[in-house]
């Protein structure tokens, strides 16, 4: 069975500080690890991806996740908040690529 | 190239009545899924098509859910009949190559359902 969990449903930083949204991971098999970010009124952005190669994953706007497999962690972090990563940020697992298991969000707020 | 379309936006309806959810994928996208998030909780997954077949449909909770692909392009999710359970966002999402390491599952909007 695969599940995940996010730690905090909301997050509050301010402008240039930095962002650390907490995904905890549990799986049978080697996992496939995913965050996504969502924008109002907009659908789920791809922000990186873990597919076993490097534990360090680097993403989009300036984004990166890193692989702990002793800790079951997938946190995502970036040095320095912009106003415009006021978001919700999904982390999700998977076996296979089809069957995503999500958590259940963290919103982001970015205090000016 | 358009992305993944959901119609409508958002419905409300009554508990007993019948709704009909529509998803276009990205042109030429064999694979489609069907998620369901409740009430801020976390976004479940409900099934997923190739092409017109269902791979996988383990996450449908029950069955006044049926969903349909009809010539493999557009997906119909219906609700019949509705309950005060079901509401909540439907994403729908699609992907070109399935269970692809380097491919992506690509995300519409939403459809927020409401059944009052």
């Amino acid at each position: 069975a695969q599940s995940v969990t996010q730690l905090g449903s909301h997050v509050s930083v301010s402008e240039g500080a930095l962002v650390l949204l907490r995904c905890n991971y549990s799986s049978s098999v080697p996992p496939y690890l995913f965050w996504y970010v969502q924008y109002p009124n907009q659908g789920l952005q791809l922000l990186l991806k873990y597919t076993s190669a490097a534990t360090l994953v680097k993403g989009i706007n300036g984004f990166e996740a890193e692989f702990k497999k002793s800790e079951t962690s997938f946190h995502l972090t970036k040095p320095s908040a912009h106003m415009s990563d006021a978001a919700e940020y999904f982390c999700a697992v998977s076996d296979n690529f089809n069957k995503f298991y999500f958590g259940s969000g963290t919103k982001l707020n970015v205090k000016p | 190239e358009a992305g993944v379309t959901q119609f409508p936006s958002h419905s409300v309806i009554e508990k007993g009545q019948t709704v009909t959810l529509r998803c276009d994928p990205i042109s030429g996208h064999d694979n489609l899924y069907w998620y369901r998030r409740v009430m801020g909780k976390e976004i479940k997954f409900l099934l997923h098509f190739v092409k017109e077949s269902k791979q996988d449909e383990s996450g449908m909770p029950n069955n006044r859910f049926l969903a349909e692909r009809t010539g493999g392009t557009y997906s119909t999710l219906k609700v019949q009949p509705a309950e005060l359970e079901d509401s909540g966002v439907y994403f729908c999402a699609s992907s070109l190559i399935a269970g692809s390491s380097t491919d992506t599952q690509y995300f519409g909007p939403g459809t927020r359902l409401t059944v009052l």
